[in-house]
């Protein structure tokens, strides 16, 4: 099991551009979750999904952000017009009913940079 | 969810046990107990979770106290690679709550 794969490890992007981030949970997981952490500051939730369905987006800004974890295939999480303060690492876990839905696997992290 | 209270940070000798405390005063009947830590830039790593009796895996021990009022990670023999940032969590184990990560405790193991 290759565990929660995230991609690309490391994104540059000039401002205004669109950055995509794409998850991979665990194999046999159905629930996927996105952190955001800026640097030199703490975990902080965006958004909470199963299959095809957003289950809490409460930590998502309201603007530019949005993701989604289709039925088939990586969840993506989606910045439109990046700005400079979008720089900081996004993790996604993942997590299965089986394990218990706050027993989280982490990927490794997406490291934005916004020139 | 329950607020819990680590202190921010913490040193060990290498090769002894690391006991890092949480206070969660007022936990309710349902929550449990969660521990992660977080590795310089690596994802948060899960460690262990318990109700209310003692829990223990090949990673830590988890003692909770009769009143659940607070806990103790210990790691029996730490090392240098257990330096990290580590966070005690209380929610429920189902449902939609989403883990809240605070500012936990920076662990720092010393040679």
């Amino acid at each position: 099991n290759a565990g929660v794969m995230q991609n690309p490890r490391h994104l540059v992007r000039r401002r205004g551009q669109e950055a995509r981030l794409r998850c991979s949970p665990m194999k046999g997981h159905s629930h996927v979750y996105w952190y955001r952490q800026l640097p030199e500051e703490g975990l902080k939730f965006m958004v909470y999904l199963q299959k095809e369905n957003i289950i809490d987006e409460s930590g998502m800004p309201k603007e530019r952000f949005s993701a989604e974890f289709p039925k088939e295939g990586p969840s993506i999480l989606r910045i439109q017009q990046v700005v400079r303060g979008d720089s900081a690492a996004y993790f996604c876990a993942s997590s299965s009913t089986v394990s218990g839905a706050n027993v989280l696997t982490f990927g490794a992290g997406s490291r934005l940079t916004v020139l | 969810d329950a607020k819990t209270t680590q202190p921010p940070s913490m040193d060990c000798a290498e090769g002894r046990a690391a006991n890092l405390p949480c206070n969660h005063s007022t936990i309710s009947g349902n929550e449990y107990v969660y521990w992660y830590r977080q590795i310089h830039s690596q994802g948060p790593q899960y460690i262990i979770h318990g109700l209310k009796n003692n829990e223990t895996n090949e990673m830590a021990s988890l003692i909770i106290t009769e009143d659940r009022k607070s806990s103790t990670l210990i790691l029996p023999h730490a090392t240098l690679r257990d330096t990290a940032v580590y966070y005690c969590i209380a929610l429920p184990n189902f449902g939609n709550e989403k883990l809240t990560f605070g500012t936990g405790t920076r662990l720092t193991i010393i040679p």
